[in-house]
């Protein structure tokens, strides 16, 4: 079936710095998300992209976020700077269409860990 | 807010089984319903979905039924194989929304 990719599986870096989290979505996809687990917890949304704008996010989605997809390339989420809190699993996902009949296509994850 | 509740963590059979894994949500208006399976070192696969009072949702030998009335959407499968061996995860999406809201998933396993 249809494969979303992310780019790195593992990220280790110091609190402070920046990071990117890269997603290869599914190619003729239109519709992107980012989606944050904490070890132990449930996953939850951070912010939903389309056609070069944030359609919706949470809370969760603080100022130190953004997400782009320049030129068709990855979609990517960027932290600047990071937290200890931002230490998680980060989910990426890809759908064709809109609505919420839309089937969400999740890639393997990032793991992060912010020492 | 929008929640979804799995009332167990972890469920443990013997092969051929019968499974039920509980789900319940909040949410207002005429949310959709969705199962996810995730197995290890792999993201989330979509299941199957349910958009509206009494219609069943069904995938490998899965089912589900949306009951507006109890505000819930059980999974069930009738004979459970180690292949089923996974986590799986109710989730939502509410009316106008895109967002996947999830339970804290359920941790199936085969006994051996």
């Amino acid at each position: 079936g249809p494969k979303v990719l992310q780019i790195p599986s593992h990220q280790i870096i110091d609190m402070g710095q920046m990071v990117t989290l890269n997603c290869d979505p599914v190619s003729n996809h239109l519709y992107f998300y980012w989606y944050k687990q904490i070890l132990g917890q449930q996953m939850e949304f951070l912010v939903n992209f389309y056609n070069g704008k944030v359609m919706e996010k949470s809370k969760l989605f603080k100022d130190q976020f953004s997400v782009e997809r320049p030129d068709g390339s990855y979609f990517t989420l960027k932290i600047q700077p990071t937290a200890l809190e931002d230490s998680a699993v980060y989910f990426c996902a890809s759908s064709l269409g809109v609505g919420n009949y839309a089937e969400q296509f999740f890639g393997p994850g990032t793991r992060l860990t912010v020492l | 807010g929008d929640s979804v509740t799995q009332t167990e963590g972890q469920v443990a059979l013997s092969e051929e089984d019968f499974l039920t894994i509980h789900c319940n949500y909040s949410a207002s208006g005429y949310p959709a319903l969705f199962w996810y399976v995730q197995y290890p070192g792999e993201g989330p696969q979509f299941l199957f979905r349910a958009s509206r009072d009494k219609e069943k949702g069904s995938s490998r030998g899965f089912e589900a039924t949306y009951n507006k009335e109890a505000t819930s959407f059980h999974l069930q499968k009738a004979s459970v194989q180690e292949s089923d061996s996974a986590v799986y995860y109710c989730a939502l999406t509410g009316t106008g929304s895109n967002r996947l809201t999830f339970g804290k998933g359920t941790k199936f396993s085969l006994i051996p």
